[in-house]
């Protein structure tokens, strides 16, 4: 077990429609990173949030967005949601300045229908 | 910028031998790092194994270690006296030392364990 819980571990939505992601992250981990695996394929970075503000992005569009809350838990937020945005969303915890130690959820699978 | 190649889909080996996972990547940083994580069915990514750039000396951690070839840009994995526990895909990444811009991933090796 890695400390860091991810819900739900899966949903379905409909093309068009937003959706929330959670995680929890280890009490002390002030930097979390949310990254999206597509079947067959590695993660790939979206995100990482540092002290409640975003430090760090890889190549995903504005409508996806991130919070990060002082009792160390998260979101990711997804608008308008495309067929192609069906994957395994991971989120991954470490400590500050550390993100090379990062300890990661099990994802949430997200089916856009 | 930086870019990781997993050449190897899928390696198949019998149980109690030792496998060799392959890993070229690409980074204009002199600061980072090298990982290997696994990923089993239950989709939790485990890090396996890691190594810092600036350190020659080859990380090992039990039946894992890795072969780091810095000029050739080379981070294979090896395995040995595989079990069973061992299948699960296996993940290569690399990320920059100083850097918020997360690991970036190959696309897999899926290894078969074969009793």
């Amino acid at each position: 077990e890695t400390g860091v819980t991810q819900s739900p571990t899966h949903l379905i939505k409909t093309r068009g429609q937003q959706v929330t992601l959670r995680c929890s992250s280890q009490s002390g981990h002030n930097t979390v990173s949310w990254y999206q695996q597509a079947l067959g394929q590695g993660p790939q970075f979206i995100f990482q949030y540092y002290r409640e503000e975003e430090n760090g992005r890889g190549n995903f569009p504005p409508r996806f967005s991130g919070l990060q809350f002082p009792n160390y838990s998260s979101e990711l937020n997804v608008n308008a949601l495309e067929l192609d945005d069906s994957a395994l969303y991971l989120c991954a915890s470490s400590l500050e300045g550390r993100d090379t130690e990062a300890f990661f959820g099990q994802g949430t699978r997200l089916t856009v229908v | 910028a930086q870019t990781v190649t997993q050449s190897q889909p899928e390696m198949s080996v019998q149980e109690a031998e030792t496998v060799t996972l392959s890993c070229t990547y690409d980074t204009s940083e002199s600061d980072y790092y090298l990982f290997w994580y696994k990923q089993p069915p239950s989709r939790q990514m485990i890090l396996v194994i890691r190594q810092e750039a600036y350190k020659q000396q080859n990380a090992t951690e039990n039946r894992f270690s890795v072969n780091f070839q810095k000029a050739a840009k080379s981070f294979s994995l090896k395995i040995s006296d595989s079990q069973l526990g061992d299948a699960a895909m296996y993940f290569c990444a690399c990320h920059s030392g100083g850097g918020a811009d997360g690991l970036t991933f190959g696309k897999g090796t899926h290894l078969i364990i074969q009793p």
